[in-house]
């Protein structure tokens, strides 16, 4: 069970556009549309922002969006806006109601 | 609202014993399937275990394999973790999580801090 693999940390201005990575293998994000990223600030638990590679649970802001290639994943936050400062994380299902979590990317809204 | 509210966290010996606890409410609980997600001050998150609706299947990290029981009661509308032999890498906040679909955590609850040391 190997950590997905995220870039630790992430930056952009307000208004740009950023993308989160995240890299598996055929065995979870490869082989699964059970792809789902969530927001963390500081303190506080995580809330669920994308699920199922793309898709936005309501209440979600649009400039949220998820894709996915092969054995990677991604988040993209256009119109990057300060209160988007967070931890993001990604997780895969891996199989036989088993997980597995993204180290983590720091976003920095400069 | 749908709400998961975590609590027995607390300060305990290597070796020693702790029992988790996650009330649920605006949902049906029986009809959902049940995870426990920890994550070590200033580390990432990592899922620990699962449950099925039934308690007829349970799952483990290999990490907490064999240390750590799952287990609910849908009479209560709660769900337990059992942790023995604790160890120092076991010291996290333990984040109670309804899964939906097999593909996302959602709720999330506040999270109950566990803390090992001598």
């Amino acid at each position: 069970q190997s950590a997905l693999t995220q870039p630790r940390s992430v930056s952009g201005s307000p208004g740009q556009s950023v993308t989160i990575s995240c890299t598996g293998t055929s065995s979870d994000v490869g082989g699964s549309n059970y792809v789902s990223w969530y927001q963390q600030h500081p303190g506080k638990a995580p809330k669920l922002m994308i699920y199922n590679v793309s898709n936005r649970p309501s209440g979600v802001p649009d400039r949220f969006s998820g894709s996915k290639s092969g054995n990677t994943a991604s988040l993209t936050i256009s119109g990057l806006q300060a209160e988007d400062e967070a931890d993001y994380y990604c997780c895969s299902y891996a199989g036989t109601y088993t997980w597995v979590f993204g180290g983590g990317t720091k976003l920095t809204v400069l | 609202e749908v709400q998961l509210v975590e609590s027995g966290g607390g300060l305990v010996q290597p070796g020693g014993s702790l029992r988790l606890s996650c009330a649920a409410s605006g949902f049906t609980f029986s009809s959902y399937t049940m995870n426990w997600v920890r994550q070590a001050p200033g580390k990432g998150l990592e899922w620990v275990s699962y449950i099925s609706s039934s308690s007829s299947t349970m799952y483990y990290a290999d990490s907490v394999k064999g240390r750590f029981t799952i287990s609910r009661d849908n009479t209560k509308n709660s769900l337990f973790l059992q942790m023995n032999s604790l160890r120092d890498d076991d010291t996290a906040v333990y984040y109670c999580v309804r899964v939906v679909s097999y593909g996302w955590f959602d709720p999330w609850g506040q999270g109950t801090l566990v803390t090992v040391s001598s």
